[in-house]
Order: structure tokens, then C-alpha cells, then sequence
């Protein structure tokens, strides 16, 4: 099992929804949880990073849940440009990123 | 400069030759690191350095050696390329001693033949 997990997708989401994806980690000494976005061949840029309290930045909330051992991300009035790859990212210390292979979204005018 | 620049962009190199892939950074960040990104994979981390003068193996270091002379460079050499080394090479860096937020270059393509 991946340390760290996501479903690649694609999602394909109409211009205007809401959506959702997860992320489940499996290292419960974890210390910290980022989003990452990537988009076609490009490097990957801060999305955000992610609280205990859960986190809101303008149409982006991410929530972390260390009982369960996941993070979410939501994407309210999806617009085209939101279109990429999201990329979970668990810092577990020591210099160790460990990285989602990401979630592909698509959205669909 | 602005950020982190990565050369080359892309590479086709033959199996068994030497190859460094270059990295400069001028955000005087402390931490600099050095990842491969595969296909259906995420990011793995080969090697990093979290002050100049100082390096550490990450998850897949074998095959790869780094050098941090000063703050701002941060070479990867592939000293004998075989083709599982194939990948785009992603350089990023950091401000504080640890990886906090990473700020990446725009990537290496590199395929060994």
C-alpha cells in the first residue's frame, strides 16, 4: 500500500459545481499536509496547506482528519481554470515530503 | 533570475554516459532538493540539502550524487545514465530549515536510451 493515496481521476465536473477529493495517508506520525497543484507538464505550485482546523482560501477548503487519517480538498464554482492535476502532499519529518500521484480534474464548459 | 531555474529543459542521453542536471535557485533559500516524477507515480525525493555543505539521501537515492558548494546551486549528476532513469527531474527549494512551503523549478526531461 502507497503511503500516501489518491484516486487519479479524471474527474470531469461541469463548469459552476462543486467538487471533492480525498487523500488518505497512512503514517500517523505525520506532522503536516499541503495541496499541491500541477498543471500539464509544468512543476507543482502551492494549492495550500492544511490545518487541523480545516482551511478556507476564496472557492478552496481543505480539512484535515487525523482519526481517519485523511485530507480533503473542495472546489466550490469550479471554473475552467481550476482544470489539473492536485497533488496530496504528508510531510513526515525528517526532510520527507511523501506525494500523492494526484488527482486529474477536468472542468467541462 | 527569478525563482529557480533548471537546465537542460530536456535531454536524450545514451546509457552509461555522465550527465548533471543544473539548478540555481536566488531566493536564498536554505533547503534544496532534488525529485523524479513518473508516470502514476507521485514526486520521490533522491537526494536534498538542507543547508549549504550539507546533503541527504532521500527515497531513491541510488544511482544519483548531489554537491552543495553554495546556496544557490545544487547539481544532480547521474554518473553511468541507464534507462530506468528516465523521468522529468524537478528541482525545488525551501525557505526555512525544513520542508515547509517548496517553490519548483520548471523541470528536466530526461530520457536515457
Amino acid at each position: 500500500r502507497k503511503e500516501v493515496e489518491q484516486d487519479p481521476g479524471p474527474f470531469n465536473v461541469p463548469e459552476g459545481a462543486t467538487v471533492a477529493f480525498n487523500c488518505t495517508y497512512s503514517n500517523s506520525a505525520s506532522q503536516s499536509f499541503f495541496w499541491y497543484r500541477q498543471d500539464c507538464r509544468k512543476e507543482p505550485k502551492l494549492l495550500m496547506s492544511v490545518y487541523s482546523s480545516g482551511n478556507e482560501d476564496g472557492r478552496f477548503t481543505a480539512q484535515l482528519n487525523r482519526a481517519s487519517q485523511y485530507i480533503s480538498l473542495l472546489i466550490r464554482d469550479s471554473k475552467l481554470s481550476d482544470s489539473a492535476t492536485y497533488l496530496c502532499v504528508v510531510n513526515r519529518g525528517n526532510y520527507q515530503l511523501i506525494w500523492g500521484a494526484g488527482t486529474k480534474l477536468i472542468i467541462k464548459p | 533570475i527569478a525563482g529557480i531555474t533548471q537546465a537542460p529543459t530536456s535531454q536524450i542521453l545514451a546509457a552509461g554516459r555522465r550527465m548533471t542536471l543544473r539548478c540555481t535557485q536566488d531566493m536564498r533559500h536554505n533547503a534544496m532538493y532534488w525529485y523524479r516524477q513518473d508516470l502514476g507515480l507521485g514526486l520521490r525525493l533522491i537526494h536534498y540539502s538542507n543547508t549549504a555543505g550539507t546533503t541527504g539521501k532521500g527515497e531513491v537515492p541510488d544511482g544519483y550524487s548531489v554537491s552543495r558548494a553554495n546556496t544557490d546551486d545544487f547539481p544532480l549528476t547521474l554518473a553511468s545514465a541507464v534507462p530506468s532513469q528516465t523521468s522529468v527531474y524537478f528541482c525545488a527549494s525551501s525557505g526555512g530549515q525544513g520542508p515547509d512551503t517548496q517553490y519548483f523549478g520548471p523541470g528536466t526531461r530526461l530520457t536515457v536510451l
